[in-house]
């Protein structure tokens, strides 16, 4: 089973619908992120959390809202979702502990297509 | 403004040969860097890092070189094989405030041709 799963892999919906898409970890990590990419662009950081208290703006937050409802669910909202919202979508964890490596781990994405 | 950059959207390398990827950053507060590898239909995977207080790391067939006083970094993957075709990304950590968020690059496309 993989250690970080996302859900739906696939979603395709109108204009105006709101979307959540949910991730789950088995990791025990506190640390929590949802970042998008685009074509021809890298992944870019839209909120991340690192603990279940704790929620900060990434640096495209706008028209996203997260939940972290325990410390292994971490979930990205989208209330009224636009086509330039269609994008690659990545969840991912780590640990804490500055000064050591802690790699970000990621799971298998969600594509989604905004109609 | 791009902080991490991979000037280079693809390379194509023999198998067997060595393949250069090549990273340049402008944020003097990167204080650890990371490669992630990805394939289609999956997730990026973590690949090496190195800390902004060395200039080498190897493990395996694969070397990351940081030159601070330049801003950049490689990686070497040594020698390639067809299933190190992949997306390759750049990422570094910010040390500044409390944050640890990592800054990706675009990505590099390798292909690895037998």
């Amino acid at each position: 089973d993989a250690d970080v799963t996302q859900t739906p892999r696939n979603r395709i919906t109108k204009t105006g619908k709101r979307i959540m898409l949910e991730c789950s970890q088995t990791k025990g990590h506190d640390r929590m992120y949802w970042y998008r990419q685009d074509p021809g662009l890298g992944l870019r950081l839209i909120y991340y959390s690192f603990d279940v208290k704790d929620i900060n703006k990434g640096e495209i937050s706008d028209g996203y809202s997260v939940s972290r409802q325990a410390q292994a669910k971490f979930s990205l909202s989208l209330e009224s979702a636009i086509p330039n919202q269609t994008a690659l979508y990545f969840c991912a964890t780590s640990e804490p502990g500055e000064g050591r490596n802690q790699p970000q781990h990621f799971g298998d994405g969600t594509r989604l297509s905004i109609l | 403004d791009q902080q991490v950059k991979q000037n280079s959207p693809s390379l194509s390398v023999q198998e067997g040969r060595i393949s250069i990827l090549n990273c340049d950053y402008t944020n003097s507060m990167f204080d650890y860097f990371l490669w992630y590898k990805k394939y289609p239909a999956e997730g990026p995977t973590f690949l090496i890092s190195i800390s902004s207080i060395k200039d080498k790391n190897e493990d395996g067939r694969f070397t990351v070189f940081l030159n601070k006083s330049a801003k950049h970094l490689s990686l070497h993957i040594v020698p390639s094989q067809p299933g190190d075709s992949a997306v390759y990304f750049c990422a570094a950590r910010d040390s500044g405030g409390s944050n640890y968020k990592l800054t990706f690059g675009k990505g590099t496309l390798l292909t690895v041709n037998p």
